[in-house]
C-alpha cells in the first residue's frame, strides 16, 4: 500500500510568488492533516480535513495560505503570496476515518519550501 | 510559547550506553505519542500513550505517561547506532472534540549513537 505522498519535495521561489504544494493520503483516509516546520521550531499544526470539508483550520497563519481538497481526495496548499518566513518544511498526514476519535496519523515526506 | 517542552535538544553517546528523553507541559494530554524522523523522511509513530502512569515496551524502549498526563518519557536501554535520529513527542489535547487528530509537538532531540 502506498504511503502518504508530496509534491514537490522541495521548492525555492522569490518573495511575493505562488507555490503550490500536494499531498496525496493514503487512499480510504478521511482525515487529512497539514503541519509546518519552521527552522528551528517545533513542527505545528495548520489545519484538518474530514474528507472535502475543513475540521479545523485554527492553525493557518493568513490568508495567504489556501488549502483545498476538492473530491476528498488530494490536498493542495497554496500560498500567494509567499514571505521569507513561510519557508520550512510542509508535512502532510492523513489517517483512517473516525468522526471524533483520533487513529495513527501517517505522515508524508514533506515539501521543503525556500522563499529567497 | 512553547506548550511542549523536549529536552534535551542534543544527545551524543556510546554504543551500550542509556539514555532518557523527556517530554513536559503543563497542560493535561489525553494521549502522547513518540516519533522518530529520518532525514528526508516524514515522522514514523512509535508509539501512543492514552493512561496515566501506563508504560510501554518497545523492544529496547521504554515509554511512560505521567500520572498527571503532563509529562512523559523515553528511555533507550543500550543504545545502537541504528537509533541515531530525530525523536519527537507529540500531544493531544481535548480527544474527542471538534479538533480530534490536531497534534502539538515538541522540538525533538537529535540522538546520535557513536559506534
Amino acid at each position: 500500500e502506498a504511503g502518504v505522498t508530496q509534491f514537490p519535495s522541495h521548492s525555492v521561489i522569490e518573495k511575493g510568488q505562488t507555490v503550490t504544494l500536494r499531498c496525496d493520503p493514503i487512499s480510504g483516509h478521511d482525515n487529512l492533516y497539514w503541519y509546518r516546520r519552521v527552522m528551528g521550531k517545533e513542527i505545528k499544526f495548520l489545519l484538518h480535513f474530514v474528507k472535502e470539508s475543513k475540521q479545523d483550520e485554527s492553525g493557518m497563519p493568513n490568508n495567504r495560505f489556501l488549502a483545498e481538497r476538492t473530491g476528498g481526495t488530494y490536498s493542495t496548499l497554496k500560498v500567494q503570496p509567499a514571505e521569507l518566513e513561510d519557508s520550512g518544511v510542509y508535512f502532510c498526514a492523513s489517517s483512517q476515518a473516525g468522526r471524533w476519535i483520533s487513529y495513527e496519523q501517517y505522515f508524508g515526506p514533506g515539501t521543503r519550501l525556500t522563499v529567497t | 510559547t512553547q506548550l511542549l517542552e523536549q529536552s534535551p535538544q542534543f544527545l551524543s553517546i556510546q554504543e551500550g550506553e542509556n539514555l532518557t528523553v523527556y517530554c513536559n507541559s503543563s497542560s493535561v494530554f489525553s494521549s502522547l505519542q513518540w516519533y522518530r524522523q529520518e532525514p528526508g523522511e516524514g515522522p514514523v509513530l512509535l508509539v501512543t500513550v492514552v493512561t496515566g502512569g501506563e508504560v510501554k515496551k518497545l523492544k529496547r524502549l521504554t515509554f511512560q505517561f505521567g500520572d498527571a498526563r503532563k509529562d512523559s518519557s523515553l528511555h533507550i536501554t543500550a543504545a545502537q547506532p541504528g537509533d541515531t535520529g530525530l525523536y519527537l513527542c507529540a500531544g493531544e489535547l481535548n480527544a474527542g472534540g471538534t479538533s480530534y487528530g490536531k497534534l502539538t509537538f515538541g522540538q525533538g532531540t537529535i540522538l546520535t549513537v557513536h559506534p
